[in-house]
């Protein structure tokens, strides 16, 4: 099983700034990762697949990277809406995924 | 566009059969190289895959929860569901269906199903 480890599991950025979440797999998953946002009593919603490509309508100002076992989101410049859950997925590993256990990111 | 509905019964008793169903509407279940997926989430916890199906009907479930998942698929219907048998209050959770085609692109709203006498 690949364990996804992200960090921290909550951050406090204020409005306008810069915020980067953290992925790590316990092995590599090449490329094959997605984040998706999660805001209170929604489902989440596909962010970024393949690592680094942004899904269909999201922002630019969200932007993925990294390879292997260590991955990045960063929100370039933080909006209102953007405070909420975010979870990385492997899909390496198919059939099975696994789930990162979430951060936080909360207004400062 | 796609979207998806879940529906079903918001308390179910331990030890019994817990059966969701998704209805896929906007598009066929059938068209496009997608399977479908069931996610669940305890309250307050994060994301866990519970399984999924291709409109073949191959399957793939969770190693964890593989001994009680049964997930169908019904193409006359636009539909797919999920029964988990033998629940407990670790059950408990919002159950949420999704297209995927190894991400999940499209998800329903969630149906909160709560285990409980």
């Amino acid at each position: 099983e690949i364990v996804m480890t992200q960090s921290p599991a909550t951050l406090s950025v204020s409005p306008g700034e810069r915020a980067t979440l953290s992925c790590r797999a316990s092995q590599s998953v090449s490329s094959n990762l997605a984040w998706y946002q999660q805001k209170p009593g929604q489902a989440p919603r596909l962010l970024i697949y393949g690592a680094s490509t942004r899904a269909t309508g999201i922002p630019a100002r969200f932007s993925g990277s990294g390879s292997g076992t260590e991955f990045t989101l960063t929100i370039s410049s933080l909006q209102s809406e953007d405070f909420a859950v975010y979870y990385c997925q492997q899909y390496n590993n198919w059939p099975m995924y696994s789930f990162g256990q979430g951060t936080k990111l909360e207004i400062k | 566009q796609v979207q998806l509905q879940e529906s079903g019964p918001g308390l179910v008793k331990p030890s019994q059969t817990l059966s969701l169903t998704c209805t896929v509407s906007g598009g066929s279940i059938s068209s496009g190289s997608y399977y479908w997926s069931w996610i669940r989430q305890p309250a307050g916890k994060g994301l866990e895959w519970i399984g999924r199906i291709y409109t073949s009907g191959s399957t793939n479930y969770n190693p964890s929860l593989k001994s009680r998942v049964t997930i169908s698929v019904d193409t006359s219907k636009n539909q797919f569901s999920l029964k988990l048998s033998s629940v407990t209050a670790a059950d408990t959770a919002v159950y949420y269906c999704a297209r995927e085609g190894y991400y999940m692109d499209v998800w329903g709203k969630g149906t909160t199903v709560t285990v409980s006498s």
